[in-house]
Formats: structure tokens, sequence, C-alpha cells
């Protein structure tokens, strides 16, 4: 079993639509998460960061994750063409600097 | 804000070749770090580094090489390419410290292609 699972979509969603992005994981010693968005040949862009359960909001984004369940989702709300790119979720212990990926979901928003 | 450089964007080897891929940050972060990104695998932890002079193996190793002489630049050898090494290559870096633990910040990235 993977320590984190994402599904790789591809997911494609009408301009102004609510997407949501999601992770699993099976580590209960994850305290960090994170979610990246990678435009097409750069690197994985810092998106959201949080630390143990809850939610967190910036703009049109909010980040939420239940330890309870291992579960942690990304919501976009009013989706634009320029939200198209692939969503890393990312999570990490406390007492250690490695970070887990999982594989990634590739969004298309479409005008 | 330059953040995390990558040197050279594209390459091309011939197996059995080596090459050195440079990765340089001016954020004064203390941790360092080297990926690569297969199709559909996710980002693998090559090597990171703690510090000036502290490297440690992550989980992908073999086959490369690190050093980190200073802050700010943390190159990784390959020595005898091997097509298993065709990749994409990221290098990262972040701040750990007692009171706080900061996210990771990417570079744009390495494509090597292995022939």
């Amino acid at each position: 079993q993977k320590e984190v699972e994402q599904d790789p979509g591809p997911l494609s969603v009408p301009e102004g639509a609510i997407v949501s992005l999601n992770c699993t994981y099976s580590n209960s010693a994850f305290q960090y998460f994170m979610w990246y968005r990678q435009y097409s040949r750069k690197g994985p862009e810092l998106l959201m960061y949080t630390y143990s359960s809850g939610n967190k909001e910036d703009g049109r984004f909010t980040a939420q994750v239940d330890k309870s369940s291992k579960y942690i989702s990304l919501f976009i709300r009013d989706s634009q063409p320029s939200d198209s790119a692939t969503y890393l979720c990312a999570m990490r212990p406390s007492l250690t600097n490695n970070l887990f990926f999982g594989t990634g979901t590739r969004l298309t928003v479409i005008p | 804000n330059a953040g995390v450089t990558q040197t050279p964007k594209f390459r091309i080897l011939k197996i059995g070749q080596s090459m050195t891929l440079q990765c340089t940050q001016d954020m004064n972060h203390n941790y360092m770090y080297w990926y690569r990104q297969d199709p559909g695998m996710g980002l693998k932890l090559i090597y990171y580094s703690v510090g000036a002079g502290i490297t440690d193996k992550g989980e992908v190793p073999n086959g490369y090489n690190v050093s980190r002489s200073t802050t700010e630049d943390f190159p990784l050898r390959l020595e005898l390419a091997a097509p298993s090494q065709t990749s994409v290559y990221f290098c990262a870096s972040s701040y750990e410290g007692q009171a706080a633990a900061w996210p990771q910040h990417f570079g744009d990235g390495t494509r090597l292609s292995i022939l």
C-alpha cells in the first residue's frame, strides 16, 4: 500500500465550477499537509500549508484535513482556466523533513 | 527573488557518461533536497542535506552522489548514466528550526534523457 494515494484523474470541469481534489494516507504520524500546483514544464508551487486537522482558506482555495479519516481535500471555488494544472498533495511527520507525495491529479478548466 | 535555480533545463546524455546537475538557492534555507519525478509515480526523494557538509540518502539514492559545501549550493552528480535515470529532476529548499518548519520551495527542474 502506498503511503499517499491520489486519484490521477484527469479531471475536466467548466469554468466557474467548484473543484474537489482529494488524497488519502496510511501513516498516522503525518502532521503537516501541503498542496502544490504544478504547471506543465514547471516545478511544484506551494498553494496551501496546514498543520494537523482543520480547515484553511486562502482566496478561492480551501484545504481540509481530517486526521481521523486520514483524508485531505483541496477545494477550488469559481475555477478559472488558469487553474488548469496538476495538483500534488504532500505530507510529512513532525520529526522528519521527508515529504511524501501523491502522484498528482491533472485538472483542466474549460472556458 | 530568484528562489531555487536549477541548471541546465534540458540535457541529453549517452549511457555511461557523467554529469552534474546544479542547484542554488538565495533564501538562506538550511535544508536542501533532490527529487526525481517520473510519469505517474510522483516525486521520489534522492538525497537531502540539513546544512553545509551534511548529506543523507533519501528513498532512491542509487546511482547518484551529492555534496554541500555552502548553504546556497547543492549539486547532484550522476557518475555512470543509465537509461533508468531518464527523468525530471527537481531541487528544493526549506527552513527547518526548533520553533518552525516551513514548506519546501522547488526549482523548475532539469529534464534529463539518457540514450
